[in-house]
């Protein structure tokens, strides 16, 4: 059981571009979510997802966009990168019971 | 909103020391709380949790009591080793969002050494 996988594990990216970061569980978790995680700041949520087919925006969500197709997917795109969103992303999945589970985390850096 | 408020680091130990990483919260409901651990170049992973007042979390030697009465859930271990070196991570379930989304704290870096 691999649990959460996320590609890629580190990208360099020039300002401008458009960027997908993948998520996928293999938890059959209902809920997850897309974090940032930026030194003094901890980490803060961007968007996230009950159930398949809906989205919701957390405390970041500007210049991101999600989609949840299915239950196993979760992207999060980027449509014009800036400077600003260099920083660590995280995704994550949950159920009612046992708290939420990370993926190890892609490092994106925007130039 | 709900938020989480845990001690700065970075916090230096010896081994076998004790250990207390203070977190405070302010919540509007009841909400679950957890404490997350990341390793080094690792995503978080839970460490405990508590889902009610007075309820204790424990693993790994570590605990943590839900104080309704002074909105805390302090990190506690009583000898700490070189692999405990990480950064800690208070978090709530927030009452005002839909699903089981979390606010964290900042994060504490605690350093054993030898």
């Amino acid at each position: 059981i691999a649990g959460i996988t996320q590609a890629p594990t580190s990208q360099i990216l020039a300002a401008g571009r458009r960027m997908t970061l993948r998520c996928t569980q293999d938890m059959r978790h209902n809920a997850m979510y897309w974090y940032r995680q930026d030194l003094g700041l901890g980490l803060r949520l961007i968007h996230y997802s009950n159930t398949a087919g809906t989205t919701g925006k957390g405390e970041v969500p500007d210049g991101y966009s999600v989609s949840r197709a299915n239950t196993d997917d979760f992207p999060l795109t980027l449509a014009s990168a800036v400077p600003s969103q260099t920083s660590v992303y995280f995704c994550a999945s949950s159920d009612a019971t046992h708290g939420q589970f990370f993926g190890p985390g892609t490092r994106l850096t925007v130039l | 909103g709900d938020s989480v408020t845990q001690m700065e680091g970075p916090v230096t130990l010896s081994e076998e020391a004790c250990l207390t990483i203070n977190c405070t919260y302010t919540a509007t409901g009841y909400p679950s709380l957890f404490w997350y651990v990341q390793y080094p170049g690792e995503g978080l992973q839970l460490l405990l949790k508590a889902t009610k007042a007075d309820d204790k979390g424990s693993n790994k030697g570590f605990e943590a009591t839900y104080r309704k009465e002074t909105t805390s859930f302090h990190l506690e271990k009583g000898s700490v080793q070189v692999s405990d070196s990480a950064v800690y991570f208070c978090a709530l379930s927030d009452t005002s969002n839909s699903g089981y989304a979390l606010n964290f704290g900042k994060g504490t870096s605690l350093l054993v050494t030898p």
